[in-house]
């Protein structure tokens, strides 16, 4: 069965960065966009960006621009999340999601990560 | 970038209520529409795809409709499960950017 496996809660400092690995098993990897929403606690869901797993091509959500790296290694079927400068306000449950294609959104996610930023 | 917008943002029901969410885009998207519902703890669900297709597994009384800026997404006899948060999210624009509409909470009367 599909499974989408994300690393576990991080505490991180303002300005520090955070790396937020999903692991996929269950199907073949290269063959679905993963894509990354948080959400803010109390706060709706927010889209960051997708990875091409086949190609390593991005695309991210204006707000993010220059401050999120999303990776794939493709050896151990994982996408990974990088988003740097932290600040009080990235403090959120970050999901990865399969991209079933423009037409049928995601079916599959992750179980999230709580990241939170604090000094 | 194409706007989402919910209505309303929270709802009050009874059930076996009928309720229908509505959801807004800034410019057409035909039919590249996506409902979701999320529960607290929760990762979302993924209820109703391209506006009006029902995910294999979803209850029949979730129903999706509409074309172009507006949406509705409508439960036909609330059960107490589906007391939750519902969000719509187009996929529509190349390349993809799958923005989500605020959410609409919906509570027990």
């Amino acid at each position: 069965q599909v499974q989408l496996v994300q690393s576990g809660a991080e505490v991180k400092k303002p300005g520090a960065s955070v790396n937020v690995s999903c692991k996929a098993s269950g199907y073949t990897f290269n063959g679905y966009y993963i894509h990354w929403v948080r959400q803010a606690p109390g706060q709706g869901l927010e889209w960051m960006g997708w990875i091409n797993p086949n190609s390593a091509g991005t695309n991210y959500a204006q707000k993010f621009q220059g401050r999120v790296t999303m990776t794939r290694d493709t050896s151990i079927s994982t996408a990974y999340m990088e988003l740097s400068s932290l600040r009080s306000d990235d403090s959120a449950v970050y999901y990865c999601a399969r991209d079933e294609g423009p037409y049928q959104g995601y079916v599959y996610w992750g179980q999230g990560t709580l990241v939170t930023v604090s000094s | 970038d194409i706007q989402m917008t919910q209505s309303p943002s929270s709802l009050s029901a009874s059930v076996g209520d009928r309720v229908t969410i509505t959801c807004r885009a800034s410019q057409s998207i035909g039919t590249y529409l996506n409902w979701y519902q999320q529960k607290p703890g929760k990762a979302p669900k993924l209820l109703i795809y391209g506006a009006s297709s029902l995910l294999s597994g979803v209850p029949s009384r979730f129903s999706g409709s509409g074309s172009g800026t507006d949406f509705t997404l409508t439960i036909s006899s609330l059960q107490p499960e589906d007391f939750a948060t519902y969000y719509c999210q187009q996929s529509y624009t190349t390349p993809r950017m799958y923005t989500f509409g605020q959410g609409t909470k919906l509570e027990i009367k």
